[in-house]
């Protein structure tokens, strides 16, 4: 599998600022990146996904910003919450879905109250 | 939205016996599946992919024999652990391509082997 990079391992922010977790890829032949949400026990639930012809998408207090060239994207939690803590992973796929998604390795993040 | 039910959701059983672990697509038909393994704190790795009436494709060090995948229709795959063992004790996490590029997940099976 072809690997993506994601930073940092682990995340502690205050309640009502921003989360920044930062994906990096290396095969431009992926065409769609997402992001999922992962609690413990639980199976990864889509957050908001992004494809390279667009540079940036935002649902809610969810953000993805999407560097081509650099062959980065990002994702970007508003006003964290407490009910946000949880493993973040990004992805990426190619060939439209029809390929399994290569996961990034993880992101924990804590809010604190 | 597309849903993918698995079950179980936990399962402790005997080293050597075998374990069946069943993923179902509830309102779309899944021709492709995937099949993942997540040890405690890891990311998600891909161990398979199947085709509905097809063979099942392994992941390079994924013991096909061990790991036994069918895929006999649209709305059903399943992940068979044979002669489980100790080692094989992770959260095993099924998915489903919906369609448009999107991919659904079932909610995880934590597999214990003692």
């Amino acid at each position: 599998q072809q690997q993506v990079k994601q930073s940092p391992q682990s995340l502690i922010v205050q309640k009502g600022g921003i989360s920044i977790i930062n994906c990096a890829y290396e095969n431009t032949a992926f065409d769609y990146f997402p992001w999922y949400q992962q609690f413990p026990g639980k199976g990864p639930a889509l957050l908001i996904a992004i494809r390279p012809d667009v540079s940036e998408k935002k649902e809610g207090r969810f953000t993805i910003s999407f560097n081509k060239s650099a062959k980065q994207f990002s994702l970007h939690i508003m006003d964290s919450q407490p009910g946000d803590s949880a493993t973040y992973f990004c992805a990426a796929s190619m060939d439209t879905g029809r390929r399994a998604l290569t996961f990034g390795s993880g992101t924990r993040l804590q809010v604190q109250p | 939205g597309a849903v993918v039910s698995q079950h179980p959701s936990r399962v402790i059983c005997k080293s050597g016996t075998s374990v069946k672990i069943e993923c179902r697509s509830l309102d779309f038909q899944a021709t492709t599946m995937f099949w993942y393994r997540q040890f405690p704190k890891q990311s998600l790795m891909l161990m398979a992919t199947s085709n509905e009436g097809s063979k099942a494709t392994y992941e390079q060090g994924v013991e096909k024999d061990k790991f036994l995948i069918n895929h006999a229709s649209l709305t059903l795959s399943t992940l068979t652990v044979t002669s489980a063992h100790p080692e094989d004790s992770s959260f095993y996490i099924c998915s489903a391509n919906t369609g448009g590029g999107g991919y659904t997940f079932g909610s995880g099976t934590r597999l214990t082997v003692v």
